[in-house]
């Protein structure tokens, strides 16, 4: 099992550029989340999905939209990126309430 | 609102020493609680969780200790290892609270020096 992969790993986007991070996994969790890790600072949920079909807000979701495509994937659209969206992203999956499993990120830079 | 933070931002300590990790939680509501461990460049590992309504629980040479009278969580990490050398997360998930919502505190870096 290749547990939660993500891709791309690095980008780097200018400003107004749009792109959209990838998410899947393989365990057959219900729950996919989303979240951004700036320097000194824990993880912070964009957005999560707790099953398919469903999406909420976490607790950063201002200028990301989310898609859950299937069980497996979770995909995070920037429409329009900012500087201030310049972080690492994670993504992570749980099967309901249980402890969450996390991607190796993708580092974003927009200048 | 909620809020975890750690007591202490690094931690130094000598390979075969005891580490012990702290975390303050505000939410006493919270019912479930982890650790997670985050080597540089890499995302968030598992380590251990705990519910409110246990005290203690042991995992290969990890212990979680919760104190919900004064709101407080520690991971002890027994006979420390350079391959312990990471920075430490606790996360808490509110009752009642949307599921997946846990919120996180800022981390802990520990160094193991040989």
């Amino acid at each position: 099992n290749a547990g939660v992969t993500q891709t791309p790993k690095f980008q780097v986007l200018k400003t107004g550029q749009s792109m959209t991070l990838q998410c899947a996994q393989d365990m057959n969790h219900n729950s996919m989340y989303w979240y951004r890790q700036d320097p000194g600072m824990g993880l912070r949920l964009i957005y999560y999905s707790a099953s398919e079909g469903t999406t909420d807000k976490g607790e950063v979701p201002n200028g990301y939209n989310v898609s859950r495509l299937n069980k497996r994937e979770f995909s995070l659209r920037l429409e329009s990126a900012a500087p201030s969206q310049t972080s690492v992203y994670f993504c992570a999956s749980s099967e309901w309430d249980n402890e969450q499993f996390f991607g190796p990120g993708t580092r974003l830079t927009v200048l | 609102g909620e809020s975890v933070g750690l007591h202490l931002p690094t931690l130094s300590v000598q390979e075969g020493d005891n580490s012990i990790i702290n975390c303050a939680y505000s939410n006493s509501a919270s019912d479930y609680f982890i650790w997670y461990k985050q080597e540089s460049g890499k995302g968030p590992q598992f380590i251990i969780d705990i519910r409110s309504n246990m005290d203690k629980r042991q995992g290969q040479r990890v212990t979680v200790l919760l104190n919900k009278t004064v709101k407080h969580l520690s991971l002890q990490i027994a006979a420390t290892q350079p391959g312990d050398s990471a920075v430490y997360f606790c996360a808490e998930k509110g009752y009642g609270g949307s599921q997946g919502n846990l919120i996180f505190g800022k981390g802990t870096k520990l160094s193991v020096k040989p």
